[in-house]
């Protein structure tokens, strides 16, 4: 089955500097590739979501890239917000599968 | 739409008994998905349906565990006998357009097993 591997595992940002999240996969037939971000004690929900056709996705402060032959996948936060702290999850849906298989989650603290 | 509605919010049980989850997805979302997240496992699909047909089981943990989709509104997901390795943040999601499109989580449901 796929193998998703994301980190950090947790990552500390002074606001107003970057954050990346880097996730890799398995298999190299994955076409879709979502980003959930998870405050504490809420549900997670999508913040931004690239395909296999695209290599880059931006959406305001928020940018994906995605490298299919190294088979990686990063999500980019500029200008970091205090309301940016929360936990981030990248998720995989690969070729052969029917379903998502998710990273490990990035706990991220942006310190005002 | 309310979005995808879940209850009980939380729930507190003794080992052996049984429990119910519910979840109405948003209406017109043909995929119902329900999760289960620890600490230890992350996030972890159980289950999906389609149409209100089970699709993929494969991450039931095991026989204690059941769901079922009577209709297009409702789906409920059932373990019996709890244990207290069940215990678990229990998140239920819809989609309009399958596993590769964005997913709608409900609230969750807050289980301990005592």
């Amino acid at each position: 089955g796929e193998n998703v591997e994301q980190h950090p595992s947790t990552l500390s940002v002074q606001e107003g500097d970057s954050a990346v999240i880097k996730c890799t996969y398995s298999d190299s037939a994955s076409n879709y590739f979502p980003w959930y971000k998870q405050e504490l004690g809420k549900r997670p929900q999508l913040i931004i979501d690239i395909r296999s056709n695209v290599g880059e996705k931006k959406d305001q402060r928020i940018a994906v890239t995605l490298n299919k032959t190294a088979k990686h996948f990063s999500l980019h936060i500029t200008e970091t917000q205090p309301e940016d702290s929360a936990v981030y999850f990248c998720a995989v849906l690969s070729g052969s599968a029917r379903q998502l298989t998710f990273g490990s989650g990035t706990q991220l603290t942006v310190l005002p | 739409d309310a979005g995808v509605i879940q209850s009980p919010r939380h729930e507190v049980t003794e080992m052996g008994q049984e429990v119910t989850l519910r979840c109405k997805p948003i209406s017109g979302h043909d995929y119902l998905f329900w999760y289960r997240q620890t600490m230890m496992r992350g996030l972890e699909l159980l289950i999906y349906f389609n149409n209100n047909v089970p699709i993929d089981d494969s991450g039931m943990p095991e026989d204690r565990f059941s769901a079922k989709m009577p209709n297009a509104s409702f789906s409920t997901l059932k373990i019996q006998p709890s244990e207290p390795r069940d215990s678990a943040v229990y998140f239920c999601a819809s989609s309009p357009g399958g596993v590769g499109y964005e997913q709608y989580f409900g609230p969750g449901t807050r289980l301990t097993v005592t």
